[in-house]
């Protein structure tokens, strides 16, 4: 049992830039968010799922694209990367909404803009 | 609006000694709360959660944490903490309601000392 897996563990990128991170969980957890975590600032939401077919925003979503065709995957693509967004991603998943279900998080993704 | 303070951003304990961190929170009703554990490199790990019922709540590693909702605390304590301890640790708090959003502490880091 995989659980959640995040795909690259690092990464480097220039200014300008795009790519996506991957997130894959194997428990059917209809419920999948992203965070990024920063120094001092703790884990904020960027975007979120509630199931396949549907994403809404968090705290923090400008310059952030996600989308959810299967249960199991759950991608960011940052569209044009930005020195500020230059962090430690982390994908969660749940079997219900993060209100009343614990999450399980994946391992990150250590992210670096130049 | 909801939100979960935690004063302490390091804390520093001997090892074999006890130890106390701490988080508020501020939320109308009694919202439903999380410990959340980060080792190095690693992502958040569950802990413990309070939903309802007994007001002290055991959780894995030996810790445990008390609700007191006449301070709006949720404090998490071991008492004699060992070396893998050392650690960032994050307080949560969420409506209960699946259709909100977790909210996380900027967390607190351990040091063990030998």
């Amino acid at each position: 049992n995989a659980g959640v897996t995040q795909t690259p563990k690092f990464q480097v990128l220039k200014t300008g830039q795009s790519m996506t991170l991957q997130c894959a969980q194997d428990m059917n957890h209809e419920y999948m968010s992203w965070y990024r975590q920063d120094p001092g600032m703790g884990l904020r939401l960027i975007h979120y799922s509630v199931g396949a077919g549907i994403t809404d925003q968090g705290e923090v979503p400008n310059g952030y694209n996600v989308s959810r065709s299967t249960t199991e995957d759950f991608p960011l693509r940052l569209l044009s990367a930005a020195p500020s967004q230059t962090s430690v991603y982390f994908c969660a998943s749940s079997y219900g909404g993060t209100g009343d279900q614990p999450q399980h998080f994946g391992d990150g993704t250590r992210l670096s803009i130049l | 609006a909801q939100s979960v303070t935690q004063p302490d951003i390091h804390i520093t304990v001997s090892e074999g000694a006890s130890l106390e961190l701490r988080c508020n929170y501020s939320y109308g009703a009694t919202p439903y709360l999380f410990w959340y554990v980060q080792s190095p490199g690693q992502g958040l790990q569950l802990l413990l959660k309070y939903f309802s019922g007994d007001t002290l709540v055991q959780g894995i590693k030996g810790f445990e944490a008390e609700f007191k909702r006449s301070q709006s605390s949720f404090n998490l304590r071991k008492p004699s903490v060992h070396w893998s301890d050392a650690a960032e640790y994050f307080c949560a708090v969420a409506p209960g309601d699946r259709d909100d959003k977790i909210i996380f502490g900027k967390g607190t880091r351990l040091h063990i000392l030998p």
